[in-house]
């Protein structure tokens, strides 16, 4: 089954323990980018990767960093996070950017940051 | 900077009505617009994708249309169902990036 993976989906953290949200794909899709969604603010690009080895920022980048070493991964990594990091998370990834209708989206990982 | 704009911001109406939903953009200059829908604990699922040389896309009972030069889409939904009922959100990409840049979402209920 053609799928977008996350890990954790619910995680509780406090300020400034390094955590990582991990993200996988089956699909062999060249691009991958992490949103998160906040009331009122809709979605928002952090970070996007149009390949392995090719990352780029999104709309709100700071404080979060990723990495693409292999197609199937790319991982969101929040170094120090703080409570404005609190939100939900979404991987998705797409064979041809965003203008492709193949738009798969993971089902979210809801973050808590104390 | 492109912004996007989705209203109404809920929208509760009976099985059966049939509905449209309000996207509009700031920046005309769109590659393409996108819907999705997105229901409670779930990603997100693509539902039309609009380029900007088209006026409309239709799949099943969805109808979506793009008026550039008014900064609008509509999302058209005919005889509703309760299994329509989820969040509707609509995304613009703007030439040279490849970022969405997503509305808020209307809330859609469709009751029996």
């Amino acid at each position: 089954e053609a799928q977008v993976t996350q890990n954790p989906r619910y995680l509780i953290t406090v300020t400034g323990k390094k955590l990582t949200v991990t993200c996988s794909q089956n699909m062999n899709h060249e691009y991958m980018s992490w949103y998160r969604q906040d009331p009122g603010l809709g979605l928002r690009q952090i970070y996007y990767s149009m390949n392995v080895e090719v990352t780029d920022k999104g709309d709100v980048p700071e404080g979060y960093k990723v990495s693409r070493k292999e197609k199937r991964n790319f991982p969101l990594i929040l170094e120090s996070p703080s409570p404005n990091q609190t939100s939900l998370y979404f991987c998705a990834s797409s064979p041809g950017g965003t203008g492709s209708i193949e738009q798969y989206f993971g089902p979210g990982t809801r973050l808590t940051v104390t | 900077k492109q912004e996007v704009t989705q209203i109404p911001a809920a929208l509760s109406v009976p099985e059966g009505e049939n509905l449209v939903l309000n996207c509009s953009f700031t920046d005309s200059a769109i590659y393409n617009l996108q819907w999705f829908r997105q229901d409670p604990g779930k990603g997100l699922t693509s539902l039309l994708l609009i380029q900007s040389s088209q006026r409309e896309q239709t799949s099943g009972r969805l109808n979506a249309s793009l008026d550039k030069s008014s900064g609008r889409s509509t999302l058209y939904i005919a005889a509703s169902q309760p299994g329509d009922s989820a969040t509707y959100l609509c995304a613009a990409r703007s030439y040279n990036t490849d970022k969405l840049i997503f509305g808020t979402g209307t809330r859609l209920q469709v009751f029996p």
